[in-house]
């Protein structure tokens, strides 16, 4: 059964950058899915970040582009997160996550994402 | 891209059946057949419940449907379990590899 989860530092200093990892196991990150990040600040909604697919093709949310970088590392199954500039604003809970296909069909952000890392919590302070 | 909008709250009694409306644009829900709801319990990570406006994944009860209608998609839960309660987020596929996700909706069941 496939499985995601994140790893990364817990604290990140105003300015600075957040870098997350989100490790593939019980399954390849060489399939055809995308694989995205979603974030949750305290008390709030779910906000999706961006997305990665195996061949490094990415798409990001136009309000955090400017900011945000995703990577694959296919010989270590597994996908991460760039964030900088950082500000308390970017306090959150942080997931990592598949995209299910549908069928043969594997569109970016069409099909719900079907399995999620427990989440880490990053928080932005001096 | 603005958020999806959802009532803040939605609830009833156990058997009862209960709506939750998730309104956007033409330019997502409007738009496309691929809008996905979740459901989130505190502390917890969000679980598929409805993906393509009306499709539920292996494993989600049948008590739980969508539909859409316009800008506007809904998720119904019939027969209400206590089980049921938790927060419930819309999200729709809103053109140019964005996706865009609501609100959120707390269901109580009473």
């Amino acid at each position: 059964q496939l499985q995601v989860q994140e790893s990364g530092p817990g604290l990140v200093e105003p300015s600075g950058t957040l870098s997350l990892t989100c490790v593939v196991s019980g399954g390849s990150i060489s399939n055809d899915n995308w694989w995205s990040w979603v974030r949750q600040p305290p008390g709030k909604g779910l906000e999706w970040i961006g997305e990665i697919y195996q061949s490094g093709s990415t798409n990001y949310n136009p309000s955090l582009k400017s900011r945000v970088t995703i990577s694959v590392d296919k010989s270590k199954n597994q996908f991460s997160l760039n964030l900088n500039f950082v500000t308390a604003a970017d306090t959150a809970v942080y997931y990592c996550a598949r995209e299910r296909c549908s069928g043969a069909s594997c569109y970016p952000s069409y099909y719900g994402m079907d399995v999620w890392g427990q989440g880490t919590t990053v928080t932005v302070s001096s | 891209q603005s958020a999806l909008t959802q009532p803040p709250s939605a609830s009833g009694s156990p058997g009862q059946s209960v709506t939750i409306s998730c309104t956007g644009t033409s330019s997502d829900v409007g738009g496309y057949n691929y809008v996905s709801w979740y459901q989130q319990y505190p502390g917890k990570a969000p679980k598929l419940m409805i993906y393509e406006v009306n499709r539920r994944p292996s494993g989600v009860p049948d008590r739980f449907s969508g539909s859409k209608s316009g800008n506007t998609a809904s998720l119904t839960v019939s027969g209400l379990q206590a089980e049921d309660e938790a927060d419930y987020y819309c999200s729709s596929y809103a053109g140019s590899n964005n996706l865009v996700f609501g609100g959120g909706t707390k269901l109580t069941v009473l």
